[in-house]
């Protein structure tokens, strides 16, 4: 159980396009959905906290206007890159938590986004 | 907020030996320790956690311990093998704050 799927597992996209990645809990429903961003050799960063029905809530720094988050079902919550960069160039990586005391999470296999 | 210290960054232990990997964190509300093994490419693997009413948990030849008062955790692997190769990461949570502030990672190597 707690699988959590991501797509596309990578994406190569020109610059000033708009990209999108789905995160999906498969056998379980999620309240709470995370998405991270890891560069190379670096540790994960959150990026925002995804809330069914309600808006995403960002980590500073995080432009909410290019990094949109929507959250539609207890099971889906997609992250589109809008005006992709090559310095949005990174690995996205989703979580999917159900515990509501214990942040037990469970991660997805990541999207490679290559801007070019 | 959070954060959390990793230690060492990179580990190199023959096979057969152990490894220990120690993280600390800042804010005495975290109840919730997990840690991951990320191999090249792909998502963080939770591989066991603890929560702040328990010391230790053990799982075969992984185990973790959690000292409150001293706010740090560990990850012990016994008996390694090849295939423990990876990243490993720490991480902290409240109940309050959901999201996972994790710790720098830790580059595992065991040499056959």
């Amino acid at each position: 159980g707690a699988v959590v799927s991501q797509h596309p597992s990578w994406v190569i996209c020109k610059s000033g396009t708009s990209v999108k990645i789905e995160c999906r809990s498969l056998d379980f429903q999620a309240t709470t959905m995370f998405w991270y961003r890891q560069f190379p050799k670096q540790s994960l960063m959150l990026m925002a906290t995804s809330n069914e029905g309600s808006k995403a809530t960002y980590e500073q720094g995080v432009e909410k206007d290019k990094f949109l988050i929507n959250h539609a079902s207890l099971t889906l919550s997609t992250l589109t890159v809008t005006s992709a960069h090559p310095e949005d160039s990174s690995f996205y990586i989703c979580s999917a938590g159900r515990d509501l005391l214990y942040n037990e999470q469970f991660f997805g296999p990541g999207t490679r986004l290559t801007v070019l | 907020g959070e954060n959390v210290e990793q230690h060492p960054s990179t580990l190199s232990v023959q096979e057969g030996d152990s490894a220990v990997i120690k993280c600390t964190y800042s804010d005495s509300a975290s109840n919730y320790f997990p840690w991951y093994k990320q191999e090249l490419g792909k998502g963080p693997q939770l591989i066991i956690d603890i929560r702040s009413n328990v010391g230790e948990k053990k799982d075969q030849r992984i185990a973790v311990t959690l000292n409150k008062t001293a706010k740090h955790f560990s990850l012990h692997i016994t008996e390694t093998q090849p295939e423990d190769s990876a990243v490993y990461f720490c991480a902290a949570s409240t109940t309050g704050r959901r999201a996972l502030t994790f710790g720098s990672g830790t580059r595992l190597q065991v040499q056959p």
